[in-house]
């Protein structure tokens, strides 16, 4: 059973850079599938981030693309994200979940980290 | 972009009737070549990760009551709950996954008992 949980600071200043890791278990990020993270402000609805393939190929969100960052370590089976400069608007749940494919549906889901960008 | 717009916002049904929330893209999804709609639907309860119902617009994920059923093509799409269960209280949402370039979510639809 494939499980994911992410980690990483709770809060962060604003200008600063957000850094969340998600570790996988149960399925080995080597074998396949595509790797998301997905946010969601409080209250609001699914924003998706960015998402990455086992051998590091990436693809993001246009509207996020110059500040996001994701990358992949297989040999500790967890991918990465990083978003820089962030403001108060980049305050939100934090999820991350396996893709289906290049482009195709999240499952399953961690269960997903508050990241709150304050000074 | 392909925007996704869910009607109603939010929805009261009474216990045991049929929940009905749709959702339209402004685009179609449909994929000519293989005759798919890449669309799928999540559940999401307070406090939870979304947890996927539908994908392929109809094709019911592995453990999902029978009661949950997707519908549609193209730009229109229906999730249906034929009799409506007490944990069956939560915020859902539908996403495209046509366009590669950019995954895009309905705005949810949160769905209470009348």
């Amino acid at each position: 059973q494939v499980q994911l949980q992410e980690s990483g600071p709770g809060l962060v200043k604003p200008s600063e850079t957000l850094s969340l890791t998600c570790a996988v278990s149960g399925y080995s990020i080597s074998s396949g599938y595509y790797w998301g993270w997905i946010r969601q402000p409080p209250g609001k609805g699914l924003e998706w981030i960015g998402s990455i393939y086992h051998s590091g190929s990436t693809y993001y969100n246009p509207s996020l693309k110059s500040r996001v960052t994701i990358s992949v370590d297989t040999s500790k089976n967890q991918f990465s994200l990083k978003l820089s400069s962030v403001t108060a608007a980049d305050t939100a749940v934090y999820y991350c979940a396996r893709q289906i494919d290049h482009g195709g549906w999240f499952d399953p889901w961690g269960q997903g980290t508050l990241v709150t960008v304050s000074s | 972009d392909i925007v996704m717009t869910q009607s109603p916002d939010s929805l009261a049904v009474s216990l045991g009737e049929r929940a009905t929330i749709n959702c339209k893209s402004s685009q179609s999804v449909l994929y000519s070549s293989n005759n798919k709609n890449y669309l799928a639907w999540y559940q999401q309860k307070p406090g939870q990760p979304p947890k996927l119902l539908i994908y392929w617009a109809s094709t019911r994920e592995s453990g999902v009551p029978d009661r949950f059923s997707g519908s549609g093509s193209g730009t229109d799409f229906t999730l249906t709950i034929s009799s409506l269960q007490a944990e069956d209280v939560a915020v859902y949402y539908c996403q495209q996954y046509y366009s590669t370039l950019l995954i895009t979510f309905g705005q949810g639809t949160r769905l209470e008992i009348k």
